[in-house]
């Protein structure tokens, strides 16, 4: 079964980086885009970017430009996402997600990481 | 950037009633590339409806989706207790990708 395992929680100081990762399973990791959506606490849903597991080429919200990073190491089947320059802002769940064939929607989901910026 | 405005924020109903939540777009949405999405607290969203009106594998039929063009609709045919939850529509037809802001489906 398709399953998305993301890294554990993380606090972190204002000023500083974060890499978290999300492991895939269950599926060929390299036919499936990957991408991030964030959640602040008691917030909605958004939009962080997306990456290409296969070339690693990546698209980033607007918001977040030069700001993010993300990677894909299809040795391990997993994705990382790093944010760097953090503040308290950044504060929320951080969600990996599978985009379905094609310009598709999120069809699988990890359980999210809390960074929690103090 | 298509911009997504859901309404009502907050739907009161009972188990049994119907619900109706309504995603409007700013600009019209390419090929229908508008989803759905439920979240529980403490949980993953979970798709429920992808191209406006498709039901996601396992999603039970009392889930419905319709519209095009600007306007999407999300109808629940008989709450069920499990249907108490946070609703997001998604434009996924290019980047950026963009939720609207939620509507709550609360136990009256």
């Amino acid at each position: 079964q398709v399953q998305l395992v993301q890294s554990g929680a993380e606090v972190k100081k204002p000023g500083a980086s974060v890499k978290l990762s999300c492991e895939a399973s269950g599926y060929t990791f390299t036919n499936y885009y990957i991408h991030w959506v964030r959640q602040a606490p008691g917030q909605g849903l958004e939009w962080v970017g997306i990456i290409n597991p296969s070339g690693g080429d990546t698209t980033y919200a607007q918001k977040f430009q030069g700001r993010v990073t993300m990677t894909s190491d299809t040795a391990t089947s997993t994705v990382y996402m790093e944010l760097s320059s953090l503040r308290s802002e950044d504060t929320a769940v951080y969600y990996c997600a599978r985009m379905s064939h094609g310009l598709g929607p999120f069809d699988y989901w990890g359980q999210g990481t809390l960074v929690t910026v103090s | 950037e298509i911009v997504l405005t859901q309404s009502p924020g907050t739907l009161s109903l009972s188990p049994g009633e119907r619900a109706t939540l309504s995603c409007r777009a700013s600009q019209s949405v390419s090929s229908n590339s508008l989803a759905w999405y439920q979240q529980k607290p403490g949980q993953a969203p979970r798709l429920l409806i992808y191209g406006a009106s498709s039901r996601a594998t396992g999603i039970p039929d009392r889930f419905s989706g319709s519209g095009s063009g600007t306007d999407f609709t999300l109808t629940i045919s008989r709450l069920e207790p499990e249907d108490f939850a946070v609703y997001y529509c998604q434009y996924y037809g290019g980047s950026p990708r963009t939720f609207g802001q939620g509507t709550k489906v609360e136990l009256k």
